[in-house]
């Protein structure tokens, strides 16, 4: 357990409205990582953060952006979310310690109307 | 492209029977992970292969790495309905232009192990 959490964990919304969903860690953490689970798409990475203020994007970051003013959170924001991001999400770290394994949070269930 | 893919995406076995999923991947990498998820949860971290050659097993279930044939393969031995779950696997790569490091995931297979 790397002591990572999400929130919120269950988030209904209406087209065009903003969702910022939030991932804490609490192990100082260098990377940490925002992925979308979709049935027959597996795990695919939106963006990702290799410090404050650093990030990336992933194979499918349209429609998204991300923040991380501090080691222990990075934010997902959809900035007018819409259908086809009806979707969990993930958030994960990047564990030096133990083979650079990843650890994922518990997800957060979006759905979109 | 880079591409993780795994085989079969769905398998339906019998209790007792061995079965093997097969991750293979495109592009160059020495470290290879591979997921167990059930239902509506997270995923949960199985085996961490770190090298050409690597084997790692855990009850009835064992992992190998043949980074050459860019190849990691899952063996099930004489499955039990508790290893119905999808599992992934991944690798580990590292972005050229930033020197940082991402993660790219199999589509996953699907075990039901059927008593």
């Amino acid at each position: 357990d790397a002591g990572i959490t999400q929130s919120p964990r269950h988030k209904v919304t209406e087209t065009g409205t903003p969702v910022t969903l939030r991932c804490h860690q609490t192990e100082n953490h260098r990377y940490m990582y925002w992925y979308r689970q979709d049935p027959g798409h597996g795990l695919r990475l939106i963006h990702y953060s290799y410090g404050v203020k650093d990030t990336d994007k992933g194979e499918v970051s349209d429609g998204y952006s991300v923040s991380r003013s501090k080691t222990e959170d990075f934010l997902l924001t959809l900035e007018s979310a819409t259908s086809s991001q009806t979707s969990v999400y993930f958030c994960a770290i990047r564990d030096r310690r133990q083979g650079y394994e990843q650890y994922f949070g518990p997800g957060t269930r979006l759905t979109v109307t | 492209e880079l591409k993780v893919e795994q085989n079969p995406l769905f398998l339906s076995m019998q209790e007792g029977k061995n079965y093997t999923i097969y991750c293979n991947y495109s592009t160059t990498s020495d470290r290879l992970y591979w997921y167990r998820q059930d239902p509506g949860k997270s995923l949960e971290s199985l085996f961490v292969l770190l090298s050409n050659g690597a084997v790692k097993q855990e009850g009835r279930l064992m992992a190998s790495l043949d980074t050459k044939a860019r190849l990691s393969t899952l063996h099930i031995t004489a499955a039990v309905h508790d290893l119905s779950a999808t599992y992934f696997c991944a690798v580990d790569i590292m972005v050229v232009a930033s020197g940082t490091y991402k993660y790219i995931f199999g589509t996953g297979t699907r075990l039901k192990v059927l008593a």
